[in-house]
């Protein structure tokens, strides 16, 4: 079982609303990414950060924002939702020092009405 | 850029038969290749990666380069193999990002 965890695991917004989900890497990992997996698809990379600081970006608008903490933890902002941003949100931590083994969370399941 | 084709969303195999999980990636650098498997209401998790040249759970990927593919095999399913599978790539330098095909569900006939 790996060390990192997502909250919430479930909710629901309404169109226009804002959301923030959560993030607590694995221990000793210094990078987290976040994936947007919309239903029937894989994974789409939205966007990494490293030491506080977002280091690649994937195709998502800039509503889409983030944070890194110093204790690495994470925070993925999503602003003026929207339907099809209705996916499951995952959270992956690694060190990227050692480009080991990227590890996931077990996700947040948002629904936009 | 970076692209993972799985073109299979669906595959049936009975117990005991030989598993192929295709997968194809376009990349113009040296990538690592890697298989994620997802259990029914379990979280995404590393099944191999190439440069391990190991065996999981039976299961085996070799990268050919020259035709650009990594196919997951395995030469007798088991029921447990049951899951979605999710071929993935990573650059060889830079930032951790993987990129991910679209997935193959695989289910095990008894």
């Amino acid at each position: 079982e790996t060390g990192v965890t997502q909250s919430p695991t479930h909710l629901i917004k309404t169109r226009g609303q804002q959301v923030t989900l959560r993030c607590s890497s694995q221990s000793g990992h210094n990078t987290v990414s976040w994936y947007q997996q919309a239903l029937g698809q894989g994974p789409q990379f939205i966007f990494q950060y490293y030491r506080e600081e977002e280091n690649g970006r994937g195709n998502f608008p800039p509503r889409f924002s983030g944070l890194q903490f110093p204790n690495y933890s994470s925070e993925l902002n999503v602003n003026a939702l929207e339907l099809d941003d209705s996916a499951l949100y995952l959270c992956a931590s690694s060190s990227a020092t050692a480009r080991n083994t990227i590890y996931f969370g077990e996700g947040s399941w948002l629904t936009v009405v | 850029a970076q692209r993972v084709t799985q073109p299979e969303k669906l595959l049936s195999v009975f117990k005991g038969a030989p598993v192929e999980l295709k997968c194809n990636y376009s990349y113009s650098g040296s990538p690592e290749l890697f298989w994620y498997v997802q259990y029914s209401r379990q979280r995404l998790q590393l099944l191999l990666r190439h440069i391990s040249r190991e065996s999981i759970k039976g299961f085996t990927a070799d990268l050919n380069k020259g035709e650009t593919s990594f196919h997951l095999k395995k030469p007798f399913a088991q029921e447990e193999d049951s899951a979605m599978y999710y071929c993935a790539l990573r650059s060889n330098f830079g930032n951790e990002k993987l990129t991910f095909g679209t997935g193959t569900r695989l289910t095990i006939i008894p």
